[in-house]
């Protein structure tokens, strides 16, 4: 089954304690991207990938780091989280240019 | 200025009811793209519908079809027939391109819309 692989689905943790979460796509999709969704404010893009070894900041890329290193997985990595962080994660990838983002299931991070 | 605009954060129709979801953007690529998503409690993301800005007729899947009017850039979705199934947060989005040959999918606040019986 084509599918994006996010996890973990649910985490919390505590201010300035590392953390990944992980994104795998099987569809062999070039573009992968990252997006944290907060209420009233929409899904806004951290950072996003037009293939291996290429990524680029959206428009909240601060304190979020990411890697390409295989075309499948796009983890995402912070660094020291802090309370702000906390919101709803979505990894999603596509194919073509106008293809539709197909999405993960969501990872709701909760930073104490 | 914000690239896409929801104006309405919450809706409710009347079941076997139509209704439109509106959007507006901004860009200045001539080449962009605008998708709509459907987000039911259950939070995933399910793509909905398309629409090229070079499409020459307005996008339809089924009971959704988009109202495109590039000239006042609106994609407003329209759902005809509503059903309690649709009840549900919906997001418009732009994808456009990007310096550098990327591109990049800037989504809007989203709305949520309520079918009652």
């Amino acid at each position: 089954e084509a599918q994006v692989t996010q996890n973990p689905r649910y985490l919390i943790t505590v201010t300035g304690k590392k953390l990944t979460v992980t994104c795998s796509q099987n569809m062999n999709h070039e573009y992968m991207s990252w997006y944290r969704q907060d209420p009233g404010l929409g899904l806004r893009q951290i950072y996003y990938s037009m293939n291996v070894e290429v990524t680029d900041k959206g428009d909240v890329p601060e304190g979020y780091k990411v890697s390409r290193k295989e075309k499948r997985n796009f983890p995402l990595i912070l660094e020291s989280p802090s309370p702000n962080q906390t919101s709803l994660y979505f990894c999603a990838s596509k194919g073509s240019y106008n293809s539709p983002l197909h999405f993960g299931n969501g990872t709701r991070l909760t930073v104490t | 200025a914000q690239k896409i605009t929801q104006t309405q954060p919450g809706m409710f129709v009347q079941e076997k009811e139509a209704v439109t979801l509106d959007c507006t953007y901004d860009t200045s690529d001539p080449s962009y793209g605008l998708f709509w998503y459907k987000q039911p409690s259950s939070g995933e993301m399910i793509f909905l519908i398309y629409q090229g800005s070079y499409d020459q007729q307005n996008a339809t899947e089924g009971r959704y079809s988009l109202n495109f009017q590039k000239a006042r850039k609106s994609a407003n979705l329209v759902i005809s027939a509503s059903q309690l199934g649709d009840s549900a947060m919906y997001f418009c989005a732009m994808r456009e391109s990007v310096t550098g040959g990327g591109n990049k999918l800037t989504f809007g606040t989203g709305t949520q819309l309520k079918v009652e019986l």
